[in-house]
């Protein structure tokens, strides 16, 4: 069965600092992945998917079959970037399965 | 610029009573998905629909949850009876197509006392 990791609940950096979001995964077929993000008081949307290879609002993901991980990267953290992130894993038919999420908190 | 509704946004039960949550998706789009999120963990999958057939309800709780989609276009899910522990947010979303990008709802914040 496909299981998604987030093992940070909680990580909060400095403007201007890197900031990298944890995601492992379990399983034996091809994944597809996900970052969805949740920011303050709106609704659950899509951040980027792996296989778009896109950049988006300076965030970056590369899946590494080999360690089973889809870690979300940003150089330099805004204070906008504060949000709860959600990594997910969907198998062939989008049965989509969701991480516990990280809360990243940006501080001025 | 087209969205999911959901309603009600929040809902306040007794154990033991019915509740029923419904969804309108985006217009044309044929995949429809309920999730439950529990506080402090992320978007579980109840159900799936593509079109009005069922493509998943593994992890729907049959004996109390149902949910339908008769016409292909909303959809509702019902709890009978509620229990304590469905205490929780009620997430509906929908794509154009089987592994497109997912767009949710504002959710159903369900409490039951």
């Amino acid at each position: 069965a496909q299981r998604v990791t987030q093992p940070e609940k909680l990580l909060s950096v400095f403007k201007g600092a890197p900031v990298e979001l944890k995601c492992n995964y379990s399983y034996s077929g091809s994944p597809e992945l996900f970052w969805y993000v949740q920011y303050s008081r709106q609704r659950l949307q899509l951040l980027l998917r792996h296989i778009s290879r896109e950049s988006i609002k300076g965030f970056t993901a590369d899946l590494n079959k080999g360690e089973t991980s889809f870690h979300l990267k940003k150089p330099f953290a805004q204070e906008e970037d504060s949000a709860m992130y959600y990594c997910a894993l969907s198998k062939d038919n989008n049965d989509m399965r969701f991480g516990a999420g990280t809360r990243l908190t940006v501080k001025p | 610029e087209a969205e999911v509704a959901q309603s009600p946004r929040y809902k306040i039960t007794e154990k033991s009573q019915a509740v029923a949550f419904w969804c309108d998706p985006i217009s044309g789009h044929a995949t429809l998905y309920w999730y439950r999120q529990i506080l402090g963990q992320g978007p579980e999958l109840l159900v799936q629909f593509q079109d009005e057939s069922v493509v998943d309800d593994s992890q729907l709780p049959k004996d109390r949850f149902s949910a339908e989609r008769l016409k292909g276009v909303d959809s509702t899910l019902k709890i009978q009876p509620a229990e304590l522990g469905d205490s929780a947010m009620y997430l509906c979303a929908s794509s154009a197509r089987l592994v497109d990008e997912q767009f949710f709802g504002p959710g159903t914040r369900l409490t039951v006392l």
